[in-house]
């Protein structure tokens, strides 16, 4: 089945840097590649996703890159601000573009903003 | 609009004792997945469902659980002869019924299970 390797655990940036998570996964039939963003105690938040026919995807200050051939992706938050930190997954599915799977998540990156 | 609904919120189970957890997919969506998020680590599903359909429950224990999405009603994840390995948060999750959008995942609030 799919796996998910999601790094770092733990980043620590200044508030106005730019934040990079990266993430591999390892089933080539993979099309579908969601962020979520979890604050303690609530609801994982779908915050911006890509499928295998997009390199890159961004939406204001957020931006996800693809690269199907060597199996990563990554989440890039420019200009951060306090209210980014949170708890960061990515997932893989193993159909999307028409079909719908269970999602394997990576174990998350704790993103924390130093003002 | 609401988003998914998930009921109860806390759930306190004896060991032994059953846990019947309860989801509300958002209007309109027919894909129902449960996940389970163990403190400090990532959500790992369970089971996928469609109305009246089990479509993948590799995920999900062999034993002790089932879950169901009925023609009329919420879906349930049912846990029997709960243990304390099994306290976790509990994540439901809808999708909508558009081919190019059907693998967009909206979680609930989640059910928080504590086994004493």
């Amino acid at each position: 089945g799919e796996n998910v390797e999601q790094h770092p655990s733990t980043l620590s940036v200044q508030e106005g840097d730019s934040a990079v998570i990266k993430c591999t996964y390892s089933d080539s039939a993979s099309n579908y590649f969601p962020w979520y963003k979890q604050e303690l105690g609530k609801r994982p938040q779908l915050i911006i996703d890509i499928r295998s026919n997009v390199g890159e995807k961004k939406d204001q200050r957020i931006a996800v890159t693809l690269n199907k051939t060597a199996k990563h992706f990554s989440l890039h938050i420019t200009e951060t601000q306090p209210e980014d930190s949170a708890v960061y997954f990515c997932a893989a599915s193993p159909l999307g573009g028409g079909g719908a799977d269970g999602l394997t998540f990576g174990k998350g990156t704790h993103l924390i903003i130093q003002p | 609009n609401a988003g998914v609904m998930q009921n109860p919120r806390h759930l306190v189970r004896r060991r032994g004792q059953e846990a019947r957890l309860r989801c509300s997919p958002m209007k309109g969506h027919s894909h129902v997945y449960w996940y389970r998020q163990l403190p400090e680590e990532g959500l790992k599903f369970m089971v996928y469902l469609q109305k009246e359909n089990i479509i993948d429950e590799s995920g999900m224990p062999k034993e002790r659980f089932s879950a169901e999405f009925p023609k009329e009603g919420p879906s349930i994840l049912r846990i029997q002869q709960v243990v304390r390995g099994d306290s976790a948060a509990y994540f439901c999750a809808s999708s909508p019924p558009v081919w190019d959008r059907v693998d967009e995942q909206y979680f609930g609030p989640g059910t928080r299970l504590t086994v004493t």
